[in-house]
């Protein structure tokens, strides 16, 4: 089954305790993204990838990393999280390059809820 | 300010009811997505769009490229179809910018 699978879907934790929200999708997409969902603010993009060892900053990237050591996977990692963080993160693929990706259907994952105390 | 605007943003319904959710952006784009998000919190695309109409059973989305308007319509509609519809668009870009969505309820 073609799926882009998040861990953990849920995860409690306290400020400065280094995290990970691994992403991994089955379909061979170039395309990966991490969003951030937040009440009256809608998704907003914190990094992107188009391919292996290829990222860039979206919109909100303060406070996170990223990797893409591998087409699959695309983790999402907090060195420090803040309460700020506290959030309901996903995970998307797409397939295509630069330019083209926009015209394809868009994969989510499950979404992990983060709270940051 | 949001670059993508929809509404509205909560509507409620009688099932069997025509449902119609707009979408406006502000600059050229080159493709807009209709998304759905179910009230456990997944996220479905429905619908990509660079011109034109599209139908998928009981939905339709259409995009006015000269006005910048995009609609999705949903025809008789059900208690299912309650969820939040996001619009997303891509402006020529590396990214998604988002809509707030539109929360829709169905009551039977």
């Amino acid at each position: 089954e073609a799926q882009v699978t998040q861990n953990p879907r849920y995860l409690i934790t306290v400020t400065g305790k280094k995290l990970t929200v691994t992403c991994s999708q089955n379909m061979n997409h170039e395309y990966m993204s991490w969003y951030r969902q937040d009440p009256g603010l809608g998704l907003r993009q914190i990094y992107y990838s188009m391919n292996v060892e290829v990222t860039d900053k979206g919109d909100v990237p303060e406070g996170y990393k990223v990797s893409r050591k591998e087409k699959r996977n695309f983790p999402l990692i907090l060195e420090s999280p803040s309460p700020n963080q506290t959030s309901l993160y996903f995970c998307a693929s797409s397939l295509g390059p630069s330019g083209r990706w926009a015209y394809n259907e868009q994969f989510f994952g499950p979404g992990t809820r983060l709270t940051v105390l | 300010k949001n670059e993508v605007e929809q509404s509205p943003q909560n509507l409620t319904a009688q099932e069997g009811e025509f449902i119609t959710i707009n979408c406006s952006y502000s600059v050229g784009i080159s493709a807009l997505h209709w998304l759905q998000q179910h009230p456990g919190g997944g996220i479905v695309s429905l619908f990509m769009l660079s011109s034109g109409k599209k139908k998928h059973g009981r939905l339709i989305a259409t995009i006015n490229i000269q006005e910048k308007h995009s609609s999705l319509h949903i025809t008789a509609s059900h208690p299912r179809d309650s969820a939040v519809y996001i619009c997303a668009v891509s402006y020529n870009t590396d990214k998604l910018i988002f809509g707030t969505g539109t929360r829709l309820q169905v009551f039977p």
